[in-house]
């Protein structure tokens, strides 16, 4: 059982480039999340989506976009990439709602550099 | 607005104990999560707390005063592999985990 894949591990980006991570989950979970993480800031939360054909925005969703069109995957884009979204990004995900206190499961990460 | 403070580092020996502690302001509370994240990894679940009290687990227990906003992680007979970042994660009134930014937990030898 793979839990979490994200794709790509790392990219350079140049900006202005749209960009799609990948993030897929093998655990049947109906929730799932995408953050990033910044050196010396807690996790913030971009969207999410409570379950298939659903998604809500987060603490920090401009300029990424999301769709959730099967209960496997759930990708994220950048439509055009901005330097400050440098970042570290997590897919993560939990068998409850948003609405409920289920642990969430976290992919391994795509490190993002956008020059 | 919602704040979860914690330190920004602690350094601890091999085969002590070491207690990190994790304080919120949320607007209202569901439940604290401790994870831990090596560098590089991805964060990963050590315990939950929704009532007052101890709630152990082998080497690392958990504790939880919601009158005071408090709660700690405590390791004990610490081990090399115990080098991490320590996550606290406060659930709140709509359900979303709010994130603190975590604390760098330094072993020495």
């Amino acid at each position: 059982i793979a839990g979490i894949t994200q794709a790509p591990t790392s990219q350079i980006l140049a900006a202005g480039r749209r960009m799609t991570l990948r993030c897929t989950q093998d655990m049947r979970h109906n929730a799932m999340y995408w953050y990033r993480q910044d050196l010396g800031l807690g996790l913030r939360l971009i969207h999410y989506s409570n379950t298939a054909g659903t998604t809500g925005k987060g603490e920090v969703p401009d300029g990424y976009s999301v769709s959730r069109a099967n209960t496997d995957d759930f990708p994220l884009t950048l439509a055009s990439a901005v330097p400050s979204q440098t970042s570290v990004y997590f897919c993560a995900s939990s068998g409850v709602p948003a609405g409920g206190t289920d642990t969430q499961y976290f992919g391994p990460g795509t490190r993002l550099t956008v020059l | 607005g919602q704040n979860i403070d914690q330190p920004t580092e602690m350094t601890a020996t091999e085969g002590a104990i070491v207690q990190i502690n994790c304080t919120y302001q949320t607007s209202g509370f569901n439940g604290l999560f401790w994870y831990q994240q090596h560098a590089g990894e991805a964060p990963t679940f050590l315990s939950y707390n929704v009532l007052d009290g101890l709630e152990e687990k082998g080497r690392f227990s958990s504790f939880l005063s919601r009158s005071k906003g408090y709660s700690y992680l405590l390791l004990k007979e610490l081990q090399m592999k115990d080098s991490a970042s320590y996550l606290c994660a406060v659930v709140d009134s709509n359900y979303q985990l709010i994130w603190g930014a975590g604390t760098k937990l330094i072993i020495k030898p």
